[in-house]
């Protein structure tokens, strides 16, 4: 079964200062695709960054990067110059690229931009 | 709208009632997913849509629990005799056939009481 693993509940960073958001993930699958979602209290998910499993290059969104690790089936977003609008849930997802197409997420972090 | 809209944004109900949730995916998009969110927790699928057919239902807690897309677009999710423990946000996304970012909606708070 493929799981997803977020090991940080709640985050704090400054105005300004780069967080790192860890997750890690299981699957015995070589096809899928990885996402990191914020989640504000209006309760819609907005993609944040994705990442293709068959591409060895990070991804990058303005402020906003990844640090894939294949082998170690580990996915990190890293948040540079963070901002208060920043502040959300943030969670970790993954979907199998074959038939089985259900997206399956993370418990989430909880980060919280301090001014 | 452009993006999924999800009616209604807020439902009371009482235990033993029957509720229906309403699901508009972004025109064109073929795949629809429902998932279930309880407080402090992160997303958990119930079910996915391709075309007007259920590709994996997997999710459905329970026989109480169904949904329909009769048509290949709006999607309604029904929770027969409630229990205080459906209580949670009902989120639906949509995906176009082809990649693998999946849109969501502002989702349905449902409170059973």
């Amino acid at each position: 079964a493929q799981t997803v693993t977020q090991s940080q509940p709640e985050m704090s960073v400054q105005e300004a200062e780069t967080v790192t958001l860890s997750c890690t993930y299981d699957t015995s699958e070589s096809n899928y695709y990885l996402f990191w979602y914020k989640q504000p209290p209006s309760r819609q998910m907005i993609l944040v960054i994705r990442q293709e499993a068959y591409k060895q290059q990070n991804a990058t969104e303005n402020r906003f990067s990844v640090n894939f690790q294949k082998a170690a089936k580990s996915f990190s977003l890293k948040i540079s110059d963070s901002q208060l609008g920043d502040t959300a849930m943030y969670f970790c997802a993954f979907i199998h690229g074959g038939a089985t197409n259900k997206l399956i997420f993370g418990t989430g972090t909880l980060l919280a931009v301090q001014p | 709208g452009a993006g999924v809209s999800q009616t209604p944004s807020n439902k009371v109900t009482e235990k033993g009632k029957y509720v229906e949730l309403r699901c508009d995916p972004i025109s064109g998009h073929t795949a629809l997913y429902w998932y279930r969110q309880s407080l402090g927790q992160g997303p958990e699928f119930l079910i996915y849509f391709q075309g007007t057919g259920a590709a994996d239902d997997s999710g459905l807690p329970n026989d109480r629990f169904f949904a329909v897309r009769p048509e290949g677009s709006v999607s309604t999710l029904k929770i027969q005799r409630t229990e205080r423990g459906d209580s949670a946000v009902y989120l639906c996304a949509s995906r176009p056939s082809n990649t693998g970012e999946l849109f969501f909606g502002e989702g349905s708070r449902l409170t059973v009481l």
